[in-house]
Order: C-alpha cells, then sequence, then structure tokens
C-alpha cells in the first residue's frame, strides 16, 4: 500500500525558515517523480515544486522560486521540502504528491498534509 | 501563471449529468493533452479522476469522464450520485514548465 506521510509543518515567524519531509513507502521510490502542493486555508490547491525520480531535474512555482528547496533522499524514500524567507501568503497545508508517471502529468497518491503557519 | 478559470460552483440532481469546465490559454491547456482532475471532500487529500486529458485511473468510477477542445477542458458526471459532492479541481502542464491549477468548483447533490 502506498503511503505518504509528511511532517515539519507548524508556526514560524515571517522570514523565517522551515524545513518539511515526506517518509514514503508501499512503492519503489527512485522509480517516481514528487510534487509538493498546497492549499491555503478555505482557498484552492497551488501546485509548489516538482523533483524527477533521481533527483536531477526540479520545478518550481513563479511564488516559490528562489525560497523553496526541493530535494529528495532515495536511500531513505524520503522527499524534502527547505523553505526560507517564509512569507504570510505561504500559510497553508503542504501535499506530498506522486507523480502518476512524468512529474507534469498528474499525481495519484497523496499524503494527509501538514499545517504551515507563517505569522507574527 | 494565472490560475485556470472553473466555475465557483456547480449542482446537480441525483440520476443528472453535469459537466465543469475549466479554461486555460493556449500556453497550457489549449497546447498540450497533459489535463487532470481531483476530487476533493473536506478535510481530506484530493484524488486524482482523470489524467491526461480523459483518462481514468484505475479504481475511478467509468461515470467521470474527461474532455478537451481547444483551450477549454470538461469534466463530465454521469448518473449524479450524493458521494460526488465534493470541490473539483483541473490541472494543466504549461509552457513555463510548471503546473497550473483551476480556482476549484464546488458540486452540489441537490
Amino acid at each position: 500500500e502506498v503511503q505518504l506521510l509528511e511532517s515539519g509543518g507548524g508556526l514560524v515567524q515571517p522570514g523565517g525558515s522551515l524545513r518539511l519531509s515526506c517518509a514514503a513507502s508501499g512503492f519503489t521510490f527512485i522509480s517516481y517523480a514528487m510534487s509538493w502542493v498546497r492549499q491555503a486555508p478555505g482557498k484552492g490547491l497551488e501546485w509548489v515544486s516538482a523533483i524527477s525520480g533521481s533527483g536531477g531535474s526540479t520545478y518550481y512555482a513563479d511564488s516559490v522560486k528562489g525560497r523553496f528547496t526541493i530535494s529528495r533522499d532515495n536511500s531513505r524514500n524520503t522527499l524534502y521540502l527547505q523553505m526560507n524567507s517564509l512569507r504570510v501568503e505561504d500559510t497553508a497545508v503542504y501535499y506530498c504528491a506522486r507523480a502518476r508517471s512524468a512529474w507534469h502529468r498528474g499525481v495519484d497518491y497523496w499524503g494527509q498534509g501538514t499545517l504551515v503557519t507563517a505569522s507574527s | 501563471q494565472s490560475a485556470l478559470t472553473q466555475p465557483a460552483s456547480v449542482s446537480g440532481s441525483p440520476g443528472q449529468s453535469i459537466t465543469i469546465s475549466c479554461t486555460g490559454t493556449s500556453s497550457d491547456i489549449g497546447n498540450y493533452k497533459y489535463v487532470s482532475w481531483y476530487q476533493q471532500h473536506p478535510g481530506k487529500a484530493p484524488k486524482l479522476m482523470i489524467y491526461d486529458v480523459s483518462d481514468r485511473p484505475s479504481g475511478v468510477s467509468n461515470r467521470f469522464s474527461g474532455s478537451k477542445s481547444g483551450n477549454t477542458a470538461s469534466l463530465t458526471i454521469s448518473g449524479l450520485q450524493a458521494e460526488d459532492e465534493a470541490d473539483y479541481y483541473c490541472s494543466s502542464y504549461t509552457s513555463s514548465n510548471t503546473v497550473v491549477f483551476g480556482g476549484g468548483t464546488k458540486l452540489t447533490v441537490l
């Protein structure tokens, strides 16, 4: 059974940093691209970032480019999102998701999400 | 990259069919066959319903179908059921090498 378990969310002051983790199990992690998608409270979904299976290619939304870094450790079956210079508008539930095939062709499994709150 | 445009809400009675539209541009929906649709119930993670414009993952009911014409993609749900009541989101690959979502549509089953 595919499982994705996010952790690392919490309250952080604007300008601060946070690192999210996503522990994957139930599939061959290195074979799949992975993504982060976020959802602000009461709002819609927003794609944040994606990474290829090898980790050699990364992709970012303009809203986070230069501030967030996606990475993965295939030996630990874990996906990461390093978030720096956080802004109030980054407040959201962050979902880790597995790409169905190529990174841009839909995601078929989602974690339960972890809440990040950027507030003073 | 602007969000794709979806109607805020649609409704239908049990057994009826409804269609949710998703309008983009020639830089996303109009130029690629990489449109996906997701269903999200309150407090739950989204679920993939359609990928590559019209393909269904295994386990998704054939009452759900997708299509595309020009810059607009559509999700049709036939034989509407109470459990279909949820939020629906479209997404598309873009020429900027990113993915963009629609604003979401709330489906109410009357």
